[in-house]
């Protein structure tokens, strides 16, 4: 069962707009995790995120956990080809369970 | 550090042959996973272990088992291939605490079952 719904599944931009991906859970999570993965790879963490309304800021991207701890999003500002791959977020509930992960978004910046 | 490895990175299998993915890590993590990766469908939970020598089931765990050989070691293994298990399998071990974890994946191995 998928908890987490993102949204849009797919996206493709020209280099240079700005994009937002969403991540949506009727689940409360203890943390919440933003990966991403380029072709032929595994996935490679980004962020995490812990305390509702926390907002993280890693060079271009910007990351948000919701105030009731459902919800996340992901803002690429001025995107770049090298933006292109597929990112996934993941939740975790508690203690030792592990990761719940959703279907993921993929995005194509072309140049 | 290699990190995590995975063997083999390819394989193509036929119905009801079997095989063992093999999946190995050097950063001393208790905690190891394998998943499974479908077009659309993100990453599926097949199998985990929480510490060298336990090991549980995650979300799509009928068709598979696994062995925690040791704390490096983890593999998974299809004792029957079915066409249904074609898919991109993924090893991954994890590091830091519960709300701050991190989880390091392997470079995946493809499977196709004729």
């Amino acid at each position: 069962t998928q908890l987490l719904e993102q949204s849009p599944q797919f996206l493709s931009i020209q280099e240079g707009e700005n994009l937002t991906v969403y991540c949506n859970s009727s689940s409360v999570f203890s943390s919440l995790q933003w990966y991403r993965q380029e072709p032929g790879e595994g996935p490679v963490l980004l962020v995490t995120v812990v305390t509702g309304g926390e907002v993280k800021k890693l060079k271009r991207l910007t990351f948000q956990f919701g105030d009731a701890r459902k919800d996340s999003s992901l803002h690429i500002t001025a995107a770049q080809p090298g933006d292109t791959g597929l990112y996934l977020c993941a939740g975790k509930h508690s203690g030792n369970t592990p990761l719940v992960f959703g279907k993921g978004t993929r995005l194509s910046v072309i140049a | 550090n290699a990190g995590v490895t995975q063997t083999p990175k390819f394989q193509v299998l036929k119905t009801g042959q079997s095989m063992t993915l093999q999946c190995a890590q050097d950063m001393n993590h208790n905690s190891m996973y394998w998943y499974r990766q479908d077009p659309g469908m993100g990453l599926r939970l097949i199998y985990y272990s929480a510490s060298e020598g336990t090991t549980d089931k995650g979300e799509v765990p009928n068709g598979y088992n696994v062995s925690r050989l040791n704390k490096r070691e983890f593999s998974l293994r299809l004792e029957s291939a079915a066409p249904s298990q074609t898919s991109v399998y993924f090893c991954a071990s994890r590091a830091g605490q519960v709300r701050q974890e991190t989880q390091y994946f392997g470079p995946g191995t493809r499977l196709l079952v004729l």
